[in-house]
């Protein structure tokens, strides 16, 4: 089975502060992705990654940078974590998409709950 | 915009009883459309994935169905237990032109009942 390991299950951090979350997948998955959950809002794309040292801004980037040096870590960073960063994030990872068929299936980390106080 | 609206969104139901979630989305065009399964405090699993040209795809007690030409799913669980207690989330990957892009719904909470 794929797993998806993400570093931390709960972290605490305060206002200000440089945030490390780290996510590792097994199966040799090109594509990985940080989104982050709220309630009421569902998940958001924060940044994805097709390959090593590649990184495209989704959604919501703002706030957040990553670092893909191998394929198997994916690392999210918060230069300056902020209060509104307080959230759930999770790590996905999946094969490349094969041209006409749009049918990997993304595997989920377990999360991480961040609160920035 | 693409949207994906889920309903209700939440739900609670006695154990053993059937109950049916229903996705709405405006992502045109579209190449599939999933389900998933998110336990409290976890990731989201992948339940069904189906592409435009499926009408129904089964996962033991789920079954999703899918109309393109109405742009509705519904997820039905048939003789819930509690371990279906969960949040259940629709997502419609967009085609090419979109970069397959992943549109998520807000997820309908299930609450399986003693």
């Amino acid at each position: 089975d794929v797993k998806v390991t993400q570093s931390s299950r709960y972290l605490v951090k305060r206002t200000g502060e440089k945030v490390f979350l780290e996510c590792v997948q097994d199966m040799d998955h090109e594509n990985m992705f940080w989104y982050r959950q709220d309630p009421g809002l569902g998940l958001r794309l924060i940044y994805f990654s097709y390959d090593v040292k590649m990184k495209e801004k989704g959604d919501i980037p703002e706030g957040y940078s990553v670092s893909r040096e191998k394929k198997e870590r994916f690392s999210l960073i918060l230069e300056s974590a902020s209060t509104n960063q307080t959230s759930m994030y999770l790590c996905a990872s999946s094969i490349q998409v094969l041209m006409g068929t749009a049918d990997e299936k993304l595997f989920f980390g377990s999360g991480t709950q961040l609160s920035v106080l | 915009k693409n949207q994906v609206e889920q309903s209700p969104q939440s739900l609670i139901i006695l154990e053993g009883k059937n109950c049916t979630l229903q996705c709405n989305y405006t992502v045109s065009p579209f190449s599939n459309l999933r389900w998933y399964k998110q336990d409290t405090g976890r990731g989201p699993v992948s339940l069904t994935i189906m592409t435009f040209s499926e009408n129904t795809k089964s996962n033991g007690r789920y079954t999703a169905t899918l109309d393109a030409d109405t742009k509705q799913s519904s997820l039905h669980i048939t003789a819930s237990q509690l371990s279906d207690s969960a949040s259940y989330i629709c997502v419609v990957s967009g085609d090419s032109n979109s970069g397959y892009a992943l549109n998520f719904g807000k997820g309908t909470s299930l609450l399986v009942t003693p």
